[in-house]
């Protein structure tokens, strides 16, 4: 039963250019969920989704970033025009239902922006 | 608001030492509250998830109590081990996102 997938594990953009974080959930999960880890800074929830439906993104910067999860494929974190401050590990999670809901992590995707 | 802290900021142990490792959040209403551990440059892995209805759950050489009214939680390592070193997290879910402590760094040495 594989676990969280994310790719990729590292991405370098520049400044101006899109980045583009794919998530697959585990194997029965149906809810995912965003956090970002900036440098010497904790976990911060981003967004949380459901297939086809954004659940919560209270934790979603209100320009440049958007996310799905298609009712096919993956989640994507979508960041445009990227500027350096958005250099941070990206961690997707999931969990099977909402009451329970123990939340199982990816590796991360490691933006770099020079 | 909800805050999680978590004492120490960083410990370090020798080989066969039993540990604790604090967290406290400030809102006794919360859902559920997991531990995590984090190896530099990785993901999290899952260490033990208490239910708000529950006082502690237990894994292995890993304990981990959870008291609501005082808002407090406790991550027991017996026996530890040099394997054990790693950013230790603790996160109280509340609503449908997880609130995440600094964590603990704990060097275990041999």
């Amino acid at each position: 039963n594989a676990g969280v997938m994310q790719n990729p594990r590292h991405l370098v953009r520049r400044r101006g250019q899109e980045a583009r974080l794919r998530c697959s959930p585990m194997k029965g999960h149906s809810h995912v969920y965003w956090y970002r880890q900036l440098p010497e800074e904790g976990l911060k929830f981003m967004v949380y989704l459901q297939k086809e439906n954004i659940i919560d993104e209270s934790g979603m910067p209100k320009e440049r970033f958007s996310a799905e999860f298609p009712k096919e494929g993956p989640s994507i974190l979508r960041i445009q025009q990227v500027v350096r401050g958005d250099s941070a590990a990206y961690f997707c999670a999931s969990s099977r239902d909402i009451s329970y809901n123990e939340q199982f992590f990816g590796p991360g995707t490691r933006l770099t922006v020079l | 608001k909800q805050e999680v802290t978590q004492i120490p900021a960083a410990l370090s142990v020798p080989e066969g030492e039993n540990l604790v490792l604090n967290c406290s959040f400030t809102d006794s209403a919360i859902y559920n509250l997991q531990w995590f551990r984090q190896d530099p440059g990785k993901g999290l892995t899952s260490l033990l998830l208490i239910q708000s209805s529950q006082r502690e759950q237990t894994s292995g050489r890993l304990n981990a109590s959870l008291d609501k009214s005082s808002g407090r939680s406790t991550l027991y390592i017996a026996a530890s081990q040099p394997g054990d070193s790693a950013t230790y997290l603790c996160a109280i879910l509340r609503g449908n996102k997880l609130v995440f402590g600094a964590g603990t760094i704990l060097r275990v040495k041999s």
